[in-house]
């Protein structure tokens, strides 16, 4: 499966958008981008995934850019429970390795 | 969304002794599984993906005998930890792929806290 790059870190007002990029070059045709954070001590919690297309769900909204080389998470009201680490990752539809890279730590200030 | 449960969630173990995690997919039905473990402040590290009926594939370096998975059927895998030492501390996270939709997706457990004294 492609690896992904995220930034380490990364602060956002409450009550503004929250930008997430992540760069997945190596993703191939078949490969979904999936989304998921971590909140201290719990396991990962899925937020969103596509293909090509951009997706909005209750949580957030995934913008993937027309090559899929990279894509952004975008939470559009920051609260502060928004806090967390969140995780880019890339998936095959086969049944592939599933692995994290470092994910961004999100820090949704008041 | 989906659920995946584990259990326990917490369990404290002497050294020497073997552990058993189960990780159950409640509404889905699993075609992969997959094992994880987590040290403070890192990222999540992939142990063993399993298939239904299937043995585990094991990622380089973990100990296939000391980390035993079983994935005897589509809604459940454990993950038993033999003759467990302080080393093998550590938060163990299942996760379990299935079909939901169009796509496959995957879920993740809450996670275990091992603590071996």
């Amino acid at each position: 499966d492609a690896k992904t790059t995220q930034p380490p870190s990364m602060d956002c007002a409450e009550g503004r958008a929250a930008n997430l990029p992540c760069n997945h070059s190596t993703i191939s045709g078949n490969e979904y981008v999936y989304w998921y954070r971590q909140i201290h001590s719990q396991g990962p919690q899925y937020i969103i995934h596509g293909l090509k297309n951009n997706e909005t769900n209750e949580m957030a909204s995934l913008i993937i850019t027309e090559d899929r080389k990279s894509s952004t998470l975008i939470l559009p009201h920051a609260t502060l429970r928004d806090t967390a680490v969140y995780y880019c990752i890339v998936l095959g539809t086969n049944a592939g390795k599933s692995t994290f890279g470092d994910g961004t730590t999100l820090t949704v200030k008041p | 969304g989906a659920v995946v449960s584990q259990h326990p969630s917490w369990v404290i173990c002497k050294s020497g002794t073997s552990v058993k995690i189960e990780c159950r997919s409640l509404d889905f039905q699993a075609t992969t599984m997959f094992w994880y473990r987590q040290f403070p402040k890192q990222s999540l590290m992939l142990m063993a993906t399993s298939n239904e009926g299937s043995k585990a594939t094991y990622e380089q370096g973990v100990e296939k005998d000391k980390f035993l998975i079983n994935h005897a059927s589509l809604t459940l895998s454990t993950l038993t930890v033999t003759s467990a030492h302080p080393e093998d501390s550590s938060f163990y996270i299942c996760s379990a792929r299935g079909r939901q939709g169009m796509t496959d997706t995957q879920y993740f457990g809450p996670g275990t806290r091992l603590t071996v004294l």
